[in-house]
């Protein structure tokens, strides 16, 4: 079958770093998505990866591995306002997402 | 990029009535997703609805139940029929902008269900 694991829930400081993994198993592969949701707003799209390698996107990067199926996104110098919940996603041969279940990232000072 | 507006944004409905949900879009988009999102889980996609054709339903979903109308590009709505506790959730609605069929998805605000 198709899975997507990440962990339920995380704790960071602010500015601090912190990374959140994400385990994808799929029937093919066109790409790992990750979006960004905080509490009672939608999703928003936060990177795309297709290729190995780690995309950087300011404050955020997101890696990939395709041989391992895995991907982490990557938040640094973390803000308050990042406390939300983090959502990996990956495109399966039909181009159907997969969705995790989410990271709850919590930000302490 | 998108601009999606959906409503309501909340509602409170009486078990066994039917609540339609409204998804307008600012663009004209081939491909329009409802999704549903139960208290602390992720997304689950219930249908993907193109203009001129029947929607196409996941499993576990039946057009009895979530009937969805796709007019033109710029919108669409799905019924949550005979409804029960059980269908209590966050429903969005959602588009994918984007290159092929690799491009992001933008959401919608998210109708708020609760069901007596």
């Amino acid at each position: 079958g198709q899975n997507i694991d990440q962990p339920t829930e995380m704790t960071a400081t602010e500015g601090a770093i912190v990374q959140i993994n994400c385990t994808y198993q799929t029937s093919g592969f066109n790409g790992l998505f990750w979006y960004q949701q905080h509490a009672g707003e939608a999703p928003t799209f936060l990177s795309y990866n297709v290729l190995d390698g780690l995309e950087e996107k300011g404050r955020f990067s997101s890696f990939l591995s395709r041989s391992k199926g895995y991907s982490y996104l990557l938040l640094k110098e973390l803000q308050m306002k990042d406390s939300a919940s983090y959502l990996c996603a990956a495109k399966d041969s039909n181009y159907q997402l997969i969705w995790g279940a989410g990271t709850k990232l919590i930000i302490k000072p | 990029s998108a601009v999606i507006s959906q409503k309501p944004s909340r509602d409170i409905c009486q078990r066994g009535t039917s609540l339609t949900i409204q998804c307008q879009v600012d663009s004209q988009v081939t491909m329009m997703f409802w999704y549903r999102q139960q208290p602390g889980q992720s997304l689950t996609l219930i249908a993907t609805a193109n203009q001129g054709s029947e929607a196409t339903y996941e499993s576990g979903f039946v057009i009895d139940k979530f009937p969805i109308s796709r007019p033109n590009l710029t919108f669409s709505t799905l019924t949550v029929s005979n409804m029960s506790p059980e269908d209590s959730s966050i429903y969005l609605c959602s588009v994918e902008v984007g290159q092929g069929r690799t491009g992001e998805l933008f959401f919608g605000e998210g109708s708020r269900l609760t069901v007596l």
